[in-house]
């Protein structure tokens, strides 16, 4: 079956350092992949999208990658603060959003 | 800045019961979304709508639920007999001109059946 899978353990790393997340799919081909933010008892909130022909996309200091050679997204948070804590959500699409279960990620000072 | 709103935000529930979700999607958005996520698991797609009709659907939403736009603004999911394992959030979003692209969530919906 179709799968997104995210590193479940947690990742913890100092404040002004850089976090690098990793989402892998399995069985299909996206079009394109998401990354999303979730609090606790929230909804996710959308960052960003890359689509199957672009290699890279920036926002700020969020960083994506999609290798479809490695069938792999990577999300980078540059300076990373005690605020980006949160779980991030990989998902990607065929005819709906597929979601990974998330990994959480703690900054701290 | 627009947003997907829901209510109520928590629901309480006898199993066998039906309840009604109600979603109000961010205004221009054709798309329209829900999804569940059971405590500590992932999210998972539902339904999607557009058009005033489903067009895709996973294995959970069986013939126990279904989803409505009565109105220009309301986007509701009615689970007709809840069991115990319909226990989750529900999560309402809607996107814009293509499917699947970015979608915006709501704050979500926690559902208790007892």
């Amino acid at each position: 079956s179709q799968k997104i899978e995210q590193n479940s353990e947690a990742l913890n790393i100092q404040e002004g350092k850089t976090a690098t997340l990793t989402c892998n799919y399995t069985n299909y081909s996206p079009a394109y992949l998401q990354w999303y933010r979730q609090d606790p008892g929230r909804g996710p909130v959308f960052l960003l999208l890359i689509r199957e022909n672009e290699k890279e996309k920036r926002k700020e200091r969020l960083k994506v990658t999609f290798d479809t050679t490695l069938k792999q997204s990577l999300f980078h948070i540059t300076a990373s603060q005690p605020a980006d804590s949160a779980t991030y959500l990989c998902a990607g699409n065929t005819d709906k959003l597929i979601f990974g279960t998330g990994t959480r990620l703690q900054v701290f000072p | 800045e627009p947003e997907v709103t829901q209510t109520p935000s928590h629901q309480v529930t006898q199993m066998g019961q039906e309840v009604i979700l109600r979603c109000v999607p961010i205004s221009n958005h054709l798309y329209f979304y829900w999804y569940r996520q059971i405590l500590g698991q992932k999210v998972e797609f539902l339904v999607s709508f557009y058009n005033n009709e489903i067009s895709e659907k996973s294995e959970i939403f069986d013939d126990q639920f279904s989803v409505e736009r009565p109105d220009g603004s309301n986007f509701t999911l009615k689970i007709r007999s809840t069991k115990l394992e319909d226990s989750a959030m529900y999560f309402c979003a809607s996107g814009g001109i293509r499917g699947n692209n970015e979608q915006f969530f709501g704050p979500g919906t926690r559902l208790t059946v007892l």
